[in-house]
């Protein structure tokens, strides 16, 4: 079966840092683009990082450029997603997703949620 | 950045009946050199992650009912389904990935 499962979320306070997680099975992982994107309690998705399938590219959202960081790491097939100087805004469920043909997203993990408060 | 505006933000279908969610960018998501609109459309039951339903703006991934159909090009596109079910209530999202930079609809509430 094709899965992601995230982990690392957590209450934080604002100023922090955090480290998610994303596990993958079920596909050849270092073949595939894979994704970060959040969702804001009661609020919509928000695509948040992309990284290529040997690192080499990254893009991010203009919300988060300079205080997250997505890397990953083929011979464990996991994605991580660094996350520094944490704002209040930045609460929401992170979903991992594997990035398929030029841009859609399937499948999803279960998301791992971030809370940033004092 | 490409924004992508869905209408409307919510709307109530009779079982049976058919719903239409419209999602238009801010510029064109057709790429000329292989006339393929970068276009994706999601669904989110309460409590789940989003699940991919169409790609390519009208290409149904595997396992999508048939009642499930997607349509438009260039800036326009629609979301039709047809004979809606009690299990469809859902948001629905657009999403946009033409280029490095990815964008969502702000999501469309369907109910009963």
């Amino acid at each position: 079966e094709v899965q992601v499962v995230e982990s690392g979320g957590g209450l934080v306070q604002p100023g922090g840092s955090l480290r998610l997680s994303c596990a993958a099975s079920g596909f050849a992982f270092r073949t595939y683009w894979m994704t970060w994107v959040r969702q804001a309690p009661g609020k919509g998705l928000e695509w948040v990082a992309n990284i290529k399938e040997d690192g080499s590219e990254r893009y991010y959202v203009d919300s988060v450029k300079g205080r997250f960081t997505i890397s990953r790491d083929n011979a464990e097939n996991s994605l991580y997603l660094q996350l520094n100087s944490l704002r209040a805004e930045d609460t929401a469920m992170y979903y991992c997703a594997r990035f398929i043909g030029f841009g859609w997203l399937d499948p999803w993990g279960q998301g791992t949620l971030v809370t940033v408060s004092s | 950045d490409i924004v992508m505006t869905q209408s409307p933000d919510s709307l109530a279908v009779s079982l049976g009946e058919r719903a239409t969610i419209n999602c238009k960018s801010s510029q064109s998501v057709l790429y000329s050199s292989n006339n393929k609109n970068y276009l994706a459309w999601y669904q989110q039951k309460p409590g789940q992650p989003p699940k991919l339903l169409i790609y390519w703006a009208s290409t149904r991934e595997s396992g999508v009912p048939d009642r499930f159909s997607g349509s438009g090009s260039g800036t326009d596109f629609t979301l039709t389904i047809s004979g809606l079910q009690a299990e469809d209530v859902a948001v629905y999202y657009c999403q946009q990935y033409y280029g490095t930079s990815y964008t969502f609809g702000q999501g469309t509430k369907l109910e009963i």
